[in-house]
């Protein structure tokens, strides 16, 4: 079993619709990032988390450190939303930057 | 401020090559780490260089090093290219402070998109 699961795996949605992105973990963990990667593009850094809760224009992220659980949320999502968004954990234990990965969630939405 | 930049963006190679990939640091960064991306996976930690040293190893052969430099550039060395080493490779600059390593945000570069042949 992965140290990050995330779930769904693929999400087709219609403009409009609001999405929810979840991301569990089975390790202590010091932060958490919600990554965005378009086809073909690069991976940009949408949030870091270590409680509560973050806003950024239509995209919500928040996490339950107890439950050991991330939720990523798009309001009135549009087709230049779909990307793949992936969520990553720092561990407690590790003294370096290592990340380790979701397997990623594949939004397509369509107009 | 300038973002993470790779290069090159492409690069193809036979088995056997070895391959030299580059890193620039964000502004004002001062450690980078590199990870390994395969098609349809997340990516891998290979390790992080920090004060011109590596600092942390994910599970990669030592065919795979690095160095990073006095202005925290960065380069992945791979030698003995395998098939299975095509990948994205993605490198993300991060500041750390004087106390020594520890976690603040990753930028991410762009990848240099690498196939063996």
């Amino acid at each position: 079993k992965n140290e990050v699961e995330q779930s769904p795996q693929n999400l087709t949605a219609q403009e409009g619709e609001f999405i929810t992105i979840n991301c569990s973990y089975s390790v202590g963990i010091s932060a958490l990032h919600w990554l965005q990667q378009h086809p073909g593009g690069g991976i940009v850094s949408l949030f870091m988390l270590s409680s509560g809760k973050k806003k950024h224009g239509r995209l919500i992220a928040t996490i339950n450190i107890q439950e050991k659980h991330s939720s990523l949320h798009i309001t009135a999502s549009h087709p230049r939303d779909s990307a793949v968004y992936t969520c990553a954990v720092k561990g407690l234990t590790s003294n370096t930057g290592k990340l380790i990965f979701g397997q990623g969630t594949t939004l397509q939405v369509k107009p | 401020e300038t973002g993470v930049t790779q290069s090159p963006t492409h690069l193809i190679k036979t088995r056997g090559q070895q391959v030299t990939l580059r890193c620039s640091s964000q502004s004002g960064h001062n450690t980078v780490s590199w990870y390994q991306q395969a098609l349809g996976q997340g990516p891998q930690f290979i390790f992080q260089y920090y004060r011109e040293e590596e600092n942390g190893r994910g599970n990669f052969p030592p065919r795979f090093s690095g160095l990073q430099f006095p202005n925290y550039s960065s380069e992945l060395n791979v030698n003995a290219l395998e098939l299975d080493d095509s990948a994205l490779y993605l490198c993300a600059s991060s500041s750390t402070g004087v106390a020594g390593p520890s976690y603040n945000e990753q930028f991410f570069g762009p990848g240099t998109r690498l196939t063996v042949l």
